[in-house]
């Protein structure tokens, strides 16, 4: 099966700094992809999506590019608060072998994020 | 507009018991998906269901089954319970063009 996996299991950064999440793919067909956000004890959290046909998008302080050539996406993060840390997920939203429309998300391993004071 | 809601969220069980979960979606959301979280395999997807239809299903085993009654609520149950089913069980719900989906805060089983 397809997979979608992460550079780095954790990452640690400096409170105010900015963060980057790096998550590789390997479906050239995958067309639609969404980062979560799980913290401890709850269930992930959506962050921001992209479609394929976007190389860039920004939310509330948080940034998703997508390069399709190498099959790669990053969430950057700005001003890193201690609120940020938990786990991160990226997850291909794709279309599954049944009927219809049905997708389904396949996850990445995850990044924690832990924020240093 | 509320969120997903499961229950209950933790449960204990002993191997070859049987266990239901509840899932109530967003409102207005006919979409239902269930993954299973553990610390070795990750989130992994189970099935959906739209309208009360299972359109997709994972590579999971017939002992996990599920269901998805008119007003969208779904329920899934896993049979002859095994402590490799120890895991988090999340549900996620979407709706309309959106096809983002959307997590409830997950019902932890334990299964001992």
């Amino acid at each position: 099966g397809e997979s979608v996996g992460l550079h780095l299991p954790t990452l640690s950064v400096q409170e105010g700094d900015n963060s980057i999440i790096n998550c590789a793919y390997s479906n050239s067909a995958s067309d639609y992809f969404i980062w979560y956000k799980q913290e401890s004890g709850k269930g992930p959290q959506f962050i921001i999506d992209i479609r394929s046909n976007m190389d860039k998008r920004q939310g509330q302080r948080v940034t998703v590019l997508l390069n399709k050539t190498v099959k790669h996406l990053s969430l950057q993060i700005a001003a890193t608060q201690p609120g940020d840390s938990a786990v991160y997920f990226c997850a291909e939203n794709m279309r599954g072998s049944g009927s219809g429309s049905a997708r389904q998300l396949t996850f990445g391993s995850g990044t924690q994020l832990t924020v240093l004071p | 507009k509320a969120g997903v809601t499961q229950t209950p969220r933790y449960l204990i069980k002993t191997r070859g018991q049987q266990v239901t979960l509840s899932c109530s979606p967003i409102s207005g959301h006919r979409s239902v998906s269930w993954y299973q979280q553990t610390p070795g395999q990750g989130l992994q997807f189970l099935f959906e269901y739209f309208s009360e239809t299972q359109r997709n299903k994972g590579n999971f085993p017939g002992r996990f089954s599920g269901r998805q009654f008119s007003n969208s609520r779904s329920e899934m149950n896993v049979s002859t319970l095994e402590l490799g089913d120890s895991a988090l069980y999340l549900c996620a719900s979407s709706g309309g063009n959106q096809e983002t989906q959307y997590f409830g805060p997950g019902t932890r089983l334990l299964v001992l």
